[in-house]
C-alpha cells in the first residue's frame, strides 16, 4: 500500500517546545505534502516537497524527505496553542495518479 | 479568489432522500476532488475530475454520483444513502492533478 504511516499517533507538548512527526511509506513517490486539520474542518496545505528535494522551510515549519529511507518528517518549532490540530502527510505517485493520506498525528500544545 | 467553497455546511437526510453537495472554486484549477472523512480518520479519495472529465472513481457505490458541469463547479449527488455514509465530505481543487490540493471546509452529512 502507498498509504503513509505516521508516528506518533498522538503528541502532547508544552507551548514553546518543538514538535516532530514522521511519515513513512512503502512505494516510490513524486511528491509528499503535509496538511493541517483543525477539528472538523477542511485541510490546510503546509508544505509540498518533491522527490528530488531533501529539506524545505516555511516559517516555523521544517520538512525533510529521505527517499532512501522512504520517510519524511515535519518539525514545528516554538509551538503555540494554536498549532493544536491533526497533521497528515499525503503521498503523490504518478503511476497511481493520485495522493494518498497517512493516518495522521494529533498534536496537542498546552498553554 | 484563493478559496474552495462548499455548500451546505451541514446536511441531514433520510435514507430515501435525494440531495446534492456543491463545490466551487475560481482559481482556474483544472483538477477537482471529492473525499470522505470519518471521525479520527484520514480523508479517503472518492473521485477525481481532471479537465472536467472523471479520471478516478475509487470504487464508490453508485448511490454517490459526481458531476462536473464546468471547470469551476463540482457536485456530488446523493441518493438512497445509508447511515454509515454519515461523514465529513471534503472537496478539493488543484492546478493540475499533480499539484497542491486546496480544500474546502467540508459538508457534515448525517444520514438518518
Amino acid at each position: 500500500s502507498q498509504q503513509g504511516e505516521e508516528d506518533p499517533q498522538a503528541l502532547s507538548i508544552q507551548e514553546g517546545e518543538n514538535a516532530t512527526m514522521n511519515c513513512s511509506y512503502k512505494t516510490s513517490i513524486n511528491n509528499l505534502q503535509w496538511y493541517r486539520q483543525n477539528s472538523g474542518r477542511g485541510l490546510v496545505h503546509l508544505i509540498l516537497i518533491r522527490s528530488n528535494e531533501r529539506e524545505k522551510h516555511s516559517g516555523r515549519l521544517r520538512v525533510t524527505l529521505d527517499t532512501s529511507k522512504k520517510s519524511s518528517s515535519l518539525l514545528i518549532t516554538a509551538s503555540r496553542a494554536a498549532d493544536t490540530a491533526s497533521y497528515f502527510c499525503a503521498l503523490y505517485n504518478t503511476n497511481a495518479g493520485k495522493s494518498t493520506f497517512g493516518d495522521g498525528t494529533t498534536l496537542t500544545v498546552k498553554p | 479568489d484563493t478559496e474552495v467553497t462548499q455548500t451546505p455546511k451541514h446536511l441531514v437526510m433520510g435514507m430515501t432522500n435525494k440531495k446534492s453537495l456543491k463545490c466551487e472554486q475560481h482559481m482556474g484549477h483544472r483538477a477537482m476532488y471529492w473525499y470522505k472523512q470519518k471521525a479520527k480518520k484520514p480523508p479517503e479519495l472518492m473521485f477525481v475530475y481532471s479537465y472536467e472529465k472523471l479520471s478516478i472513481n475509487e470504487s464508490v457505490p453508485s448511490r454517490f454520483s459526481p458531476e462536473c458541469p464546468n471547470s469551476s463547479l463540482l457536485n456530488l449527488h446523493l441518493h438512497a444513502l445509508q447511515p454509515e455514509d454519515s461523514a465529513l465530505y471534503l472537496c478539493a481543487s488543484s492546478r493540475t492533478d499533480t499539484d497542491t490540493q486546496y480544500f474546502g471546509p467540508g459538508t457534515r452529512l448525517t444520514v438518518l
